[in-house]
């Protein structure tokens, strides 16, 4: 299994211009996270999906941000328009939800730096 | 508040030491506790998990330890080995919904 896969690894881009983020989750999971990695404020869960329907995006920053999951395979975090402060590391992951509580899969992140 | 404090910010152990990192969460709800380690450009892969129903799980040199009544739980690591210096992240989550909240983390930094 491949695992998580996110791209691009790093983008770097202006202010004001639209960043996307891909995921591609690993095949058979049903439940897909993206997270925010800072130093300030750590991991934090942005929105995540359940049989590619959006369950909880209260983390979503504001709505320069939106997320979406067209089929089980793949997902896009999107940022219009990107800010400095939106500069972070941005993971993926997925888990097979409704048997237990299946363990999360991390993808290696997106490094995004907004100048 | 949803939230899980993690301690110490940062660690410093000489190979072959205990390193103990210790979390405490605010939501009684929570019914699931996993500890994630993190290498510098990778994401956090599970490294042991537990839940409240037990007071200590063991993996190898690992272990978590749970007091549900004072809302804390640990994790030590037995005999630290420089292949052990990284970020390690608690966490919690609720339900089967996989929401995971983390804490802060802590960098760990085993010296030979």
């Amino acid at each position: 299994d491949a695992g998580v896969i996110q791209s691009p690894r790093h983008e770097v881009t202006e202010m004001g211009q639209e960043v996307t983020l891909r995921c591609k989750p690993i095949s058979g999971h049903n439940s897909l996270f993206w997270y925010r990695q800072t130093m300030m404020r750590g991991l934090e869960l942005l929105i995540y999906f359940n049989n590619n329907v959006p369950i909880d995006d209260s983390g979503m920053p504001e709505d320069r941000f939106s997320a979406k999951m067209p089929n089980a395979s793949f997902s896009t975090l999107k940022i219009q328009p990107s800010e400095p402060r939106d500069s972070a590391v941005y993971f993926c992951a997925s888990s097979l939800m409704g048997t237990g509580n299946s363990p999360l899969h991390f993808g290696n992140g997106t490094r995004l730096t907004v100048t | 508040q949803q939230q899980v404090k993690q301690s110490p910010q940062s660690l410093i152990v000489q190979k072959g030491g205990i390193s103990i990192i210790n979390c405490a969460y605010e939501n009684t709800a929570f019914d699931y506790f996993p500890w994630y380690q993190q290498f510098p450009g990778k994401g956090p892969a599970l490294l042991i998990a537990i839940r409240p129903d037990v007071s200590e799980k063991k993996e190898g040199r690992f272990t978590i330890s749970f007091n549900k009544s004072a809302k804390q739980f640990s994790l030590h690591i037995m005999d630290s080995q420089p292949g052990d210096s990284a970020t390690y992240f608690c966490a919690a989550s609720s339900g089967n919904t996989g929401k995971l909240i983390f804490g802060q983390g802590t960098t760990l930094q085993v010296k030979p």
